[in-house]
């Protein structure tokens, strides 16, 4: 059984471009959930995604946005990055989002740094 | 999902049991107590979890008092490699059309000493 994987492991971008992070979820997983972590700081929710379809969302405006796949892969788009979105993005999936403990499993992270 | 209360900052020495405690005093019957760990700089890593009854896997073991207000994560032959944050997360179960995200606290720095 695979685990989560993320792409890039580490990115460099300037203030106001856009950037796209990508996710493979575990095998047999169909929840992909997105977290923001600020160094010396606990994981931050972005959103979540179920079936295609975005599924929750936390406290972050629009121009964080996100796609899930057929194959329930996911992608995680920002748009006019700004230097406060310099962070560890990190791509959870699990099985089933309703009425179950839905137990997450973590990607690695992909490390972005905003100049 | 209830807050929970976690002490910043422990050490263990190699070998010995770590015990990590968490407070959630205001935990509802139908909410998990979770707990994850981040190694420096890498993704959180799942430990356990349990709703009332004690646990126990091939990484470690949680007690939950009665009145679940109180938990504790046991790790019961600390290594160096331990040594990492510790996050005790109560979350409750999701529903249809809702996402239960897990909200993270400041954790527990446990350092395992040589």
């Amino acid at each position: 059984e695979t685990g989560v994987t993320q792409s890039p492991t580490h990115l460099i971008k300037t203030r106001g471009q856009q950037v796209t992070l990508r996710c493979s979820s575990q095998s047999g997983h169909n929840t992909v959930s997105w977290y923001q972590q600020a160094l010396g700081q606990g994981p931050q929710f972005i959103f979540q995604y179920y079936r295609e379809e975005e599924n929750g969302r936390g406290n972050f405006p629009p121009r964080f946005s996100g796609l899930q796949f057929p194959n329930y892969s996911s992608e995680l788009n920002v748009n006019a990055l700004e230097l406060d979105d310099s962070a560890l993005y990190l791509c959870a999936s699990s099985r089933n989002p309703s009425g179950t403990t839905d137990t997450q499993y973590f990607g690695p992270g992909t490390r972005l740094t905003v100049l | 999902d209830a807050k929970t209360t976690q002490p910043p900052s422990m050490d263990c020495a190699e070998g010995r049991a770590a015990n990590l405690p968490c407070n959630h005093s205001t935990i509802s019957g139908n909410e998990y107590v979770y707990w994850y760990r981040q190694i420096h700089s890498q993704g959180p890593q799942y430990i356990i979890h349990g709703l009332k009854n004690n646990e126990t896997n091939e990484m470690a073991s949680l007690i939950i008092t009665e009145d679940r207000k109180s938990s504790t994560l046991i790790l019961p032959h600390a290594t160096l490699r331990d040594t990492a944050v510790y996050y005790c997360i109560v979350r409750g179960l999701s529903s249809s059309g809702s996402a239960r995200q897990l909200t993270f606290g400041s954790g527990t720095q446990l350092t395992v000493l040589p």
